[in-house]
């Protein structure tokens, strides 16, 4: 079974620019979430997806932030523009069915803003 | 004050040591309780739930006090492949689960 997988692994790109990072969860999983870990801080949450429906997004940051999952499937997280203190590694997270069971995590993808 | 507070280590155990981590939490209300290990530049990976009761897996041992609102991870006759970063995280009964900054932990040969 594929695992959750995002792209890219890493971004590079300089302030004020745009960047979409992606992230598709294990088949069937209803629950995607985003998490995002900046330097020496503790991981922390940003938003929940059940399906294509956004539960909590209560951890975004600011509206330079957008996700999306159309159709329930993939997700996709817009930084725009992107600020310095945007760098960090973000991860996605994928359950089955509860909210508050055990989360599968991709890879992440490691965003650098100059 | 922090959902969750972890020692942050490092902690620098020889193979064949037992060693133990300690977790905090704020709330009270938190229903649900796991470790996660992470290895370097990876994704954290379930190491396993953390029940009322305590739970064992092989070397593993996990333990949740409810009164103190504490939970433990206990490693037994460390292997050189536990080293890793492990993180404690918890769910507060919603979609949030809050992590730990995360306590390493380097076994030495």
């Amino acid at each position: 079974e594929a695992g959750v997988t995002q792209f890219p692994s890493h971004s590079v790109i300089e302030k004020g620019q745009t960047v979409t990072l992606r992230c598709d969860p294990i088949s069937g999983h209803d629950n995607l979430y985003w998490y995002r870990r900046v330097m020496g801080k503790e991981i922390k949450f940003l938003l929940h997806f059940v399906k294509e429906s956004k539960q909590d997004e209560s951890g975004m940051p600011n509206n330079r932030f957008l996700a999306e999952r159309t159709g329930g499937t993939y997700s996709t997280l817009k930084v725009q523009p992107a600020e310095l203190e945007d760098s960090g590694v973000y991860f996605c997270a994928s359950s089955q069915f509860r909210a508050n069971e055990k989360l599968f995590f991709g890879s992440g993808t490691q965003l650098s803003v100059l | 004050r922090k959902e969750v507070e972890q020692d942050p280590g490092p902690f620098n155990v020889p193979e064949g040591a037992t060693v133990a981590f300690n977790c905090t939490y704020s709330n009270s209300a938190s229903q649900s309780f796991f470790w996660y290990r992470q290895d370097c530049r990876k994704e954290p990976k379930l190491l396993m739930s953390v029940y009322s009761s305590g739970n064992e897996d092989g070397r593993f041992t996990a333990q949740l006090n409810r009164a103190s609102q504490y939970i433990s991870l206990l490693i037994r006759d460390s292997k050189l492949s536990d080293s890793a970063t492990y993180l404690c995280v918890v769910n507060q009964g919603g979609n949030q689960f809050y992590f730990g900054t995360g306590t390493s932990l380097t076994v030495i040969p």
